[in-house]
């Protein structure tokens, strides 16, 4: 089994300040690794995802996230934000664990970040 | 190139009605998932379907829950005699097969039960 926990539900933060959201996993297999973005009244948007390879992971609109296997974490960071990203951000791991050898998520419950001017 | 499809974007029902959802999946995606997000929580997993097949349905509730992906047309989602606690935001998402990791998702169906 395998399951995501998001350690903040909601991160207030100025314009121009760097952020960080916080996601922790478990999991007893070899993982990936997703952000997504939502807007109010959208749908998922894959900011970034971690496969293998180099831990440090580059995503769209200036995001980052880093893969720490020792802490099972994968913290999604950004040095600088806009109002334009305030919205709700969800961490997911998958594995192939679904039916017939599928890869199958599991989300985080969701970070709100709230970009104050 | 046009994304997921999901119609209706905003669907009304009263207490006993039944809600159907639709779903096209991307150009060259024969795989879809529906999803379930209710109010301040993250997309739980429902139902995972290949054209004529579904391949994992862990995630549904076992009664007025039922979902068909047809050789043609869209995955339909379907919720019998709807109940306040079925309001949410339902998600579709494709892949171009199932060994993929990465999935599209659509802009969601919003179903309001009243």
């Amino acid at each position: 089994a395998q399951s995501v926990t998001q350690l903040d539900s909601q991160v207030p933060v100025f314009e121009e300040a760097p952020v960080e959201l916080r996601c922790n996993y478990s999991s007893s297999v070899s993982v990936y690794l997703f952000w997504y973005v939502q807007y109010p009244n959208q749908g998922l948007q894959l900011l970034l995802k971690y496969l293998s390879g180099s831990t440090l992971v580059k995503g769209i609109n200036g995001f980052e996230a880093e893969f720490n296997k020792s802490q099972t974490s994968f913290h999604l960071r950004k040095p600088s934000v806009h109002i334009s990203d305030t919205a709700e951000y969800f961490c997911a791991v998958t594995s192939q664990s679904g039916a017939g050898g599928s890869y199958i998520p599991t989300f985080g419950r969701g970070t709100s970040l709230i970009v104050h001017p | 190139n046009a994304g997921v499809m999901q119609n209706p974007r905003h669907l009304v029902r009263r207490r006993g009605q039944e809600a159907r959802l639709r779903c096209s999946p991307m150009k060259g995606h024969s795989h879809v998932y529906w999803y379930r997000q209710l109010p301040e929580e993250g997309l739980k997993f429902m139902v995972y379907l290949q054209k004529e097949n579904i391949i994992d349905e862990s995630g549904m509730p076992k009664e007025r829950f039922s979902a068909e992906f047809p050789k043609e047309g869209p995955s339909i989602l379907r919720i019998q005699q709807v109940v306040r606690g079925d309001s949410a935001a339902y998600f579709c998402a494709s892949s171009p097969d199932g060994r993929t990791y990465e999935q599209y998702f659509g802009p969601g169906t919003r179903l309001t039960v009243t």
